[in-house]
C-alpha cells in the first residue's frame, strides 16, 4: 500500500540553525500538507500546498517558514533559523484531491526535531 | 477563530467496557474527520462525516455528526488492548477553507 515517507526521521539542531525536513507524499496525490504536533499536544496545521503555490497557512507558519516541491516527488519544509519552540514532531500529509468526500489526508510517520 | 474541543482528555478503561470522546466545535462545520495515533506513531485515517446527523460504523466503532454540524461523537463498544491509543477529531470549516482544525485528542487506555 502506498504511504508517505518522511526523512529523517530524527533531527537533532542548534538555535539559529536552518532544517529542511523532506517529505515523498503518495505518488498519485495533488494535495501537500505540513502539520506539527509538540510533545503531549494536539496536531496543528502549518500549510497546505497545491500547484506548486501555498493554498492556505496558519499564523504558526511565519516568515521562517517556507515550502517547496523541488521536483516531482519531494515536498520540503524549511525552517530558516530555529527556535527552542520549534521542537516538536513535524507530520507531512497528502491527499488525492479535494472536495465533498475526498479530502482524507495521509500521514507520514513524522521528523521529530529537537532544538537545542 | 475556529476552535475545536474535545473531551476527555484521558479515559481509563477495563478491558470490555464502552468508550466514548466527544468534539464540538465553535463554528459550523463542512465535515469531520476522526483519526487515532497510536503512542509513538502518527495520526491515521479513520473516517469523515460529511452530512448532518450523520451515523457511520467500523466494527466495534460507531461515529455520529450532529444535526446542526457543530459536533461529533466516536463510541467503542467492548473495548479491546489493541485500541490504546489517541482519538483526534478534525474539522473543516464551513465556507470553503481548507484549514482543519484538530481537537487536543482523547488518550485511551484500556487495561487489560
Amino acid at each position: 500500500e502506498p504511504e508517505v515517507t518522511q526523512t529523517p526521521s530524527h533531527q537533532v539542531t542548534q538555535m539559529g540553525q536552518e532544517v529542511i525536513l523532506r517529505c515523498v507524499p503518495i505518488s498519485n496525490h495533488l494535495y501537500f500538507y505540513w502539520y506539527r504536533q509538540i510533545l503531549g499536544q494536539k496536531v496543528e496545521f502549518l500549510v497546505s500546498f497545491y500547484n506548486n503555490e501555498i493554498s492556505e497557512k496558519s499564523e504558526i507558519f511565519d516568515d521562517q517558514f517556507s515550502v517547496e516541491r523541488p521536483d516531482g516527488s519531494n515536498f520540503t519544509l524549511k525552517i530558516r533559523s530555529t527556535k527552542l519552540e520549534d521542537s516538536a514532531m513535524y507530520f507531512c500529509a497528502s491527499a488525492p484531491r479535494l472536495g465533498r468526500g475526498e479530502e482524507t489526508q495521509y500521514f507520514g510517520p513524522g521528523t521529530r526535531l529537537l532544538v537545542l | 477563530g475556529q476552535q475545536v474541543m474535545q473531551i476527555p482528555q484521558y479515559q481509563h478503561v477495563q478491558e470490555g467496557e464502552d468508550f466514548t470522546t466527544y468534539c464540538n466545535s465553535s463554528t459550523t462545520l463542512s465535515n469531520i474527520q476522526w483519526y487515532k495515533q497510536r503512542p509513538g506513531g502518527h495520526p491515521v485515517f479513520l473516517i469523515q462525516l460529511v452530512k448532518s446527523g450523520e451515523v457511520k460504523k467500523q466494527k466495534r466503532l460507531t461515529f455520529q455528526f450532529g444535526e446542526a454540524k457543530k459536533n461529533s461523537s466516536l463510541h467503542i463498544t467492548a473495548t479491546q488492548t489493541t485500541d490504546v491509543g489517541t482519538y483526534f477529531c478534525a474539522g473543516h470549516r464551513s465556507g470553503g477553507s481548507y484549514i482543519p482544525t484538530f481537537g487536543r485528542g482523547t488518550s485511551l487506555i484500556v487495561h487489560p
